[in-house]
């Protein structure tokens, strides 16, 4: 079956923008959750969504949201764009919680200058 | 904020030698997981091992986790330089529709062939 895919790859932005990031999980996963990864925090966890709903979420500033559609992808976005934003953000789905592993996408990177 | 705690930081082995990984947690837990990354792309799930557990296989990986003393390790035996990537240990503390991982910063393996 087919994996998690985040689209785009690759990203390059300037301060200021903003960026929407997108992930397909697993079919029939209903839980996707979003890591930032920086060489110096290391993962740090955005958010899961559950059923449309944001089930958890992390120590991030309001400019971080994200939203599942019905059919369980999710979208990430990014407003206000700060350098310190450059990272690898990794999605991950599950099947209907943490408690069964993840199964993680390549990633986006994201670059702001 | 960091749950998990590899040892040592960096690893460098021959092929065919054993690896041995330690992590180290904080709080209570509902499993612990392992997870392996190559060259800053996803995540890959290698084992889960729940709290009530102590020993877990699969393949050439063996963990075992002590909650007792709050640590686990992973042993990757008769290493290949295919193994060279990251590897992380990620905490499950919450449980339910409140399982979220954290994790460690990682352990970098180097097999040298």
């Amino acid at each position: 079956k087919a994996g998690v895919t985040q689209t785009p790859r690759y990203l390059i932005k300037t301060r200021g923008q903003q960026v929407t990031l997108s992930c397909s999980p697993i079919s029939g996963h209903r839980s996707v959750s979003w890591y930032q990864q920086t060489p110096g925090q290391g993962l740090q966890f955005l958010f899961e969504y559950f059923s449309e709903t944001q089930r958890n979420k992390g120590n991030f500033p309001g400019r971080f949201s994200g939203r599942q559609f019905s059919n369980s992808r999710s979208e990430m976005n990014v407003s206000t764009l700060e350098l310190g934003d450059s990272a690898l953000y990794l999605c991950a789905s599950s099947l209907v919680t943490a408690n069964y592993g993840y199964t993680f996408g390549s990633g986006t990177r994201l670059t702001v200058v | 904020s960091q749950q998990g705690e590899e040892d040592p930081q960096a690893l460098s082995i021959q092929e065919g030698e054993n690896a041995t990984m330690n992590c180290s947690y904080k709080t209570s837990i509902n499993n612990l997981q392992w997870y392996r990354q190559n060259s800053g792309r996803g995540l890959v799930h290698l084992i889960l091992i729940r709290s009530n557990e102590r020993e877990k296989h699969s393949g050439r990986l063996r963990v075992t986790l002590d909650t007792s003393k709050k640590s686990s390790s992973l042993l990757i035996t008769a290493s290949r330089a295919a193994d060279t990537a990251s590897y992380f240990c990620a905490t499950d503390a919450g449980g339910g529709a409140n399982s979220k991982l954290t994790f460690g910063k990682g352990i970098t393996l180097s097999v040298r062939p």
